[in-house]
């Protein structure tokens, strides 16, 4: 089955500063690449996904980059603020048919912005 | 904004006995899910439901576990004998289908 590797654990960073997290996976038929934001107590919150068809996307301060022939995928987050601190998921899907909600989940990264 | 609900927040059984955890998605979606996180571990997938039958399960979604949607609304999924590693939080979600997974808040199981 897909194996999901997400580096690094924690992360602290000063406010402002920019936080990058990496994912690798396994197997080469995937195709969607969500990444997850989860507060305490909440569910997690789709922040920025990824299909395999595209190398970069941006949505304002958050921009994920993919590399399909290396298997790895980043988060990038720029002028962290300290509402920024939660604990950030990637996942991997092969999206198609009935597969699509199947998602395997990095073991997330504890991102900690200090003022 | 439409949001995925669940009941219980937090509910603490002794092993052996039936759980029913419930979910009610959001109104549009056709597709339902069940996630687990033990404390400290990542986010699993348990089974997927779409068209009024599982659509794809894990290895960990055994004969104990079972899902149902019983009415139009509701999402459920029942562990009839609990165990000790049964304890975590559950999550439901749903989509639309070639969309984002909307995830609920989560409920925790505490088996003693």
């Amino acid at each position: 089955g897909e194996n999901v590797e997400q580096h690094p654990s924690t992360l602290s960073v000063q406010e402002g500063d920019s936080a990058v997290i990496k994912c690798t996976y396994s197997d080469s038929a995937s195709n969607y690449f969500p990444w997850y934001k989860q507060e305490l107590g909440k569910g997690p919150q789709l922040i920025i996904d990824i299909r395999s068809n595209v190398g970069e996307k941006k949505d304002q301060r958050i921009a994920v980059t993919l590399n399909k022939t290396a298997k790895h995928f980043s988060l990038h987050i720029t002028e962290t603020q300290p509402e920024d601190s939660a604990v950030y998921f990637c996942a991997v899907s092969n999206a198609g048919g009935t597969s699509y909600g199947k998602l395997t989940f990095g073991q997330g990264t504890i991102l900690t912005v200090h003022p | 904004e439409p949001e995925v609900t669940q009941t219980p927040s937090h509910q603490v059984t002794q092993m052996g006995q039936e759980v029913i955890l419930r979910c009610v998605p959001i109104s549009n979606h056709l597709y339902f899910y069940w996630y687990r996180q033990i404390l400290g571990q990542k986010v699993e997938f348990l089974v997927s439901f779409y068209n009024n039958e599982i659509s794809e399960k894990s290895e960990i979604f055994d004969d104990q576990f079972s899902v149902e949607r019983p009415d139009g609304s509701n999402f459920t999924l029942k562990i009839r004998s609990t165990k000790l590693e049964d304890s975590a939080m559950y999550f439901c979600a749903s989509s639309e289908g070639w969309g984002e997974l909307f995830f609920g808040e989560g409920s925790r199981l505490t088996v003693l």
